[in-house]
């Protein structure tokens, strides 16, 4: 079975500082990640994705992520947090064994101090 | 605005009561999933439709269904409400490959009394 795990309920960072969002994953066949950004009271925003290729990707709003196959992780980064970019995120993962099934991961809320 | 539409924004309902919550997807997009995110439970999937035909099922409850509509709209119907069905409801849609990303309505949010 496909599973997601993100270890950190909270991360906090200051303003300007780079930040790290954790995602670790379990597939049986290859991975499709994601990563999506929630603010209050609204729906998630896509973020980007990891299909193949290139393992590193470049998504929305300065957002990047690396995908590891070794340590089965897809962490979300940004070289330099904004108080804007404080929300939920949550890493998801679709299993090309099992359909089209997406696993969301618990979320992990991002506080950037000013 | 990721161009998935639900209606009612905002639900408020007795226990034991029925009702029915929709979703317009993107245009062009045949997939539609359904997700319930609660404080305690986080995004749980509850059901999915390529379409018309259900394709995926998750973490849905006898009392609910779901149905997609050959316009493509679905609807998710919720019957015998508890408390414990207080939450937040989400609509996705997505194109028809497993590489697409999904795209999130703005929910819709029902409380049971």
């Amino acid at each position: 079975a496909q599973s997601v795990a993100q270890p950190e309920d909270q991360v906090n960072v200051a303003e300007g500082n780079p930040l790290t969002v954790k995602c670790t994953y379990s597939v049986s066949g290859n991975p499709y990640l994601f990563w999506y950004v929630q603010y209050p009271n609204r729906g998630l925003q896509f973020l980007l994705k990891y299909i193949t290729g290139d393992n590193l990707v470049k998504g929305s709003y300065g957002f990047e992520a690396e995908f590891n196959k070794s340590q089965t992780s897809f962490h979300l980064k940004k070289p330099s947090a904004l108080v804007s970019d404080s929300a939920l995120y949550f890493c998801a993962v679709r299993d090309t064994n099992y359909g089209q099934n997406f696993v969301f991961g618990p979320g992990t809320r991002l506080s950037v101090l000013p | 605005d990721s161009g998935v539409t639900q209606t009612p924004k905002h639900l408020i309902t007795a226990t034991g009561q029925r009702v029915t919550l929709r979703c317009s997807p993107r245009s062009g997009d045949l997939s539609v999933y359904w997700y319930q995110q609660s404080l305690d439970q986080g995004l749980q999937f509850l059901i999915q439709y390529y379409n018309g035909e259900e394709r995926a099922k998750g973490n849905i409850l006898e009392r609910f269904s779901a149905q997609q509509f050959p316009d493509l709209h679905s609807e998710l119907n919720l019957s015998s409400l508890e408390l414990g069905d207080s939450a937040l409801y989400f609509c996705a849609s997505s194109g028809g490959g497993t590489g697409f990303e999904q795209y999130f309505g703005p929910g819709t949010r029902l409380t049971v009394t």
